[in-house]
C-alpha cells in the first residue's frame, strides 16, 4: 500500500498570501489529522476529520481551515499568512474511527517571507 | 486534558551502547501511548505503541518501551545503538475516548557517536 502523501513537499510564501495543502491518506483509511511542526511550539495539532467531518480543533486562529472530501483526501488552507506561520506541517491518516495509531506523511515545509 | 513531559533535549551516546529515552505524561482520563521517531527532513514514524495488554511492548529496529501506569511513564530503551538510529524521538499520548488526537513531548535528539 501507497503510504500518505503530501503535496506540494516545500512552498515558500510571502505575508499576507493565502495557501492550500493537500493530503492523500492510505488507501482505505478515513481519518486525517493535520499537524503544525516549529521549532518553538513543537508538534501540535490542528484538527482531525472524519467522514468529511470535523470532528476535533486545535487552539489554532480561525486563519488555518480544512477540508476532507468524499475520497478521504484532505486540504487545508491558511489565509493571511504571517511569519509564525512558517513550519512543517503534517499530515496523518489511521483507519479507525477512535483513537489509534496514526500514519504520517513526509510533511509540506511552508516558508513565509 | 493531556500533557506530556521529555525531560531529556539531547542523549549522546556511543555506539553499541544502551540508551533510555525518559517520557512521562499526565492525562485525567486513560490514554494511548506512542513512540515515533523523526529522520531530518521526514516525517514520523511508528515505533512502537502501547494501546492495552502487556505493559512491555516491542517495536521496530530494536527499541522496547515499557508502561508504568502508577508512576505514569513510557520510557524507551534499546539495548545496543547503532549509528543509524540518530534522529529525533518523539512520545506521544492520545486520550481512550473520542477522536483522533496525539499530544507530543519536546522530543529527544538521540545523538550516537563512534
Amino acid at each position: 500500500k501507497a503510504g500518505v502523501t503530501q503535496t506540494p513537499r516545500y512552498l515558500i510564501k510571502t505575508r499576507g498570501q493565502q495557501v492550500t495543502l493537500s493530503c492523500s491518506p492510505i488507501s482505505g483509511h478515513r481519518s486525517v489529522s493535520w499537524y503544525q511542526q516549529t521549532p518553538g511550539q513543537g508538534l501540535q495539532f490542528l484538527f482531525e476529520y472524519f467522514s468529511e467531518t470535523q470532528r476535533n480543533k486545535g487552539n489554532f486562529p480561525g486563519r488555518f481551515s480544512g477540508r476532507q472530501f468524499s475520497n478521504s483526501r484532505s486540504e487545508m488552507n491558511v489565509s493571511t499568512l504571517e511569519l509564525g506561520d512558517s513550519a512543517l506541517y503534517l499530515c496523518a491518516s489511521s483507519p479507525a474511527a477512535g483513537p489509534g495509531e496514526q500514519f504520517f506523511g513526509p510533511g509540506t515545509r511552508l516558508t513565509v517571507l | 486534558a493531556q500533557s506530556v513531559t521529555q525531560l531529556d533535549s539531547q542523549v549522546p551516546v556511543f555506539e553499541e551502547a544502551p540508551v533510555e529515552l525518559r517520557c512521562n505524561y499526565s492525562s485525567s482520563v486513560s490514554v494511548y501511548l506512542f513512540w515515533y521517531v523523526q529522520y531530518p527532513n521526514q516525517g514520523l514514524q511508528l515505533l512502537l505503541k502501547y494501546l492495552s495488554g502487556s505493559t512491555l511492548v516491542k517495536g521496530i529496529n530494536g527499541f522496547e518501551a515499557e508502561f508504568n501506569k502508577s508512576q505514569t511513564s513510557f520510557h524507551l530503551r534499546k539495548p545496543s545503538v547503532h549509528i543509524s538510529d540518530t534522529a529525533e524521538y518523539f512520545c506521544a499520548v492520545s486520550p481512550n475516548t473520542g477522536f483522533q488526537k496525539l499530544v507530543f513531548g519536546t522530543g529527544t535528539r538521540l545523538l550516537v557517536s563512534p
